[in-house]
């Protein structure tokens, strides 16, 4: 099946700090890759979509100059969040869309935890 | 805009019980696909099913079962005969058959208790 990875699983950071995420489709192309972010005890929350080669699309309420999204190959995308702050601190998720593989399903990779002291 | 509800926060049931789990959704269009995740403690998210809008046959899978009835708008997962391992958070979810954003429902916790 395809394999979506996601580095770092874990990151604690300072406020007011800049924290990179990656995320990567290991043995298939990705155009469209999506990025959630779940608080504890809710539920995964759009964030953006990403597109390989332009620019994400991001949900309403979500600031794009916090969270940057950079989808430079067909696979790897990378979210950003800048100046990050406690209330940054979250499960951050993304997926990859299988669509032009024969999969026809979204698969997401295991999650970044991230923590703003 | 797609809804997606999952009335029931949490589920206790004792092991070798049976559990159903309810998801209704909401959406104007007529293809959609309606999924079933589970969320272990670990946090990453494992696919059970993918139901295409048109196909509305009952699915069974091992100790899984899903019940879609488009006429009430409902995708209902069942686990028969549950064990500890099945303890987790099950989402419900939604997209259309074009996109792949998909549309969580808020989650149902299950505990099973041995």
């Amino acid at each position: 099946g395809a394999v979506v990875s996601q580095h770092p699983s874990r990151v604690i950071c300072k406020s007011g700090t800049s924290v990179k995420i990656e995320c990567r489709s290991l043995d298939f192309q990705a155009t469209t890759m999506f990025w959630y972010r779940q608080f504890p005890k809710q539920s995964l929350m759009l964030m953006a979509t990403s597109n390989e080669g332009s620019k994400a699309t991001y949900e309403q309420g979500v600031e794009k100059d916090k969270f940057l999204i950079n989808h430079a190959s067909l696979t790897l995308s990378t979210l950003t969040v800048t100046s990050a702050h406690p209330e940054d601190s979250s499960f951050y998720i993304c997926s990859a869309d299988t669509s032009g593989t024969g999969y026809n399903e979204q698969f997401f990779g295991p999650g970044t935890r991230l923590t703003v002291l | 805009a797609q809804k997606v509800t999952q009335a029931q926060t949490e589920i206790s049931v004792v092991e070798k019980e049976d559990v159903t789990l309810d998801c209704v959704y909401e959406t104007r269009d007529t293809t959609y696909y309606l999924f079933w995740y589970k969320q272990p403690p670990s946090g990453e998210l494992v696919f059970l099913i993918r139901r295409n809008s048109f196909d509305e046959q009952n699915e069974i899978s091992g100790r899984y079962s899903w019940n879609f009835q488009k006429s009430t708008s409902s995708f209902n997962f069942t686990i028969t005969a549950s064990q500890v391992v099945d303890s987790a958070v099950y989402f419900c979810a939604l997209s259309l058959v074009n996109d792949y954003k998909l549309s969580f429902g808020a989650g149902t916790t299950v505990t099973v208790r041995a």
